[in-house]
């Protein structure tokens, strides 16, 4: 069974760094490609960007300038960092595995994380 | 980007009845890649029906999805308790990836 983990700080100040990381287990993160998400208090969902294991990325435009996804395959793990966080940056973020190469359809997501950005 | 619009943004109504919703896309979806997602609270969102039409593994088939170009619908053919929740549609043909804001299906 495919789980997908968030971790991170759930406070980060505004102008500050939000660094969070996925831990995948029951599937090796080699085999897929992998994104972050997120969803405002009360509103829709976001596509922040996706990696794949040998380091390729995309990215929002929206977000482009202040996201660095990245990967670490001894870890099973992919972390996201945006940069300069205001409160509109607060939301619930979600990592998820893409179904099938790099298209963006998910069929596996983690729990979400809510983080928080304030004083 | 592609702005997908979904209505309503909430509705009402009872188990047993049929509901149809609606994604409306700003430009058409590139090979039908549209897909609808089932969230409910404190739950990430599962994946339902991608392709426009296709159900996901272990999708009920009272779940169906129908449309192209930029008009799409999700039906469910005879709401059971636990389809109540929010169903986002999202179209994954063009990068960026986008989201409808999604529909609240609530209890009457």
């Amino acid at each position: 069974q495919v789980r997908l983990q968030e971790s991170g700080p759930g406070l980060v100040k505004p102008s500050e760094t939000l660094s969070l990381t996925c831990t995948v287990s029951g599937d090796s993160i080699s085999s897929y490609y992998w994104s972050w998400i997120r969803q405002p208090p009360g509103k829709g969902l976001e596509w922040i960007g996706f990696i794949y294991y040998g380091g390729s990325t995309n990215y929002n435009p929206s977000l482009k300038s202040r996201v660095t996804i990245s990967v670490d395959t001894s870890k099973n793990q992919f972390s996201l960092k945006l940069s300069s966080v205001t409160a509109a940056d607060t939301a619930v973020y979600y990592c998820a595995r893409h179904i099938v190469g790099a298209t963006m359809l998910f069929d596996y997501w983690g729990q979400g994380t809510l983080v928080t950005v304030s004083s | 980007e592609i702005v997908l619009t979904q209505s309503p943004g909430t509705l009402s109504l009872s188990p047993g009845e049929r509901v149809t919703l609606s994604c409306r896309a700003s430009q058409s979806v590139t090979s039908s890649y549209l897909a609808w997602y089932q969230q409910k609270p404190g739950q990430a969102p599962r994946l339902l029906i991608y392709g426009a039409s296709s159900r996901a593994t272990g999708i009920p088939d009272r779940f169906s999805g129908s449309g192209s170009g930029t008009d799409f619908t999700l039906t469910i053919s005879r709401l059971e308790p636990e389809d109540f929740a929010v169903y986002h549609c999202q179209q994954y043909g063009r990068s960026p990836a986008t989201f409808g804001q999604g529909t609240n299906l609530e209890i009457k």
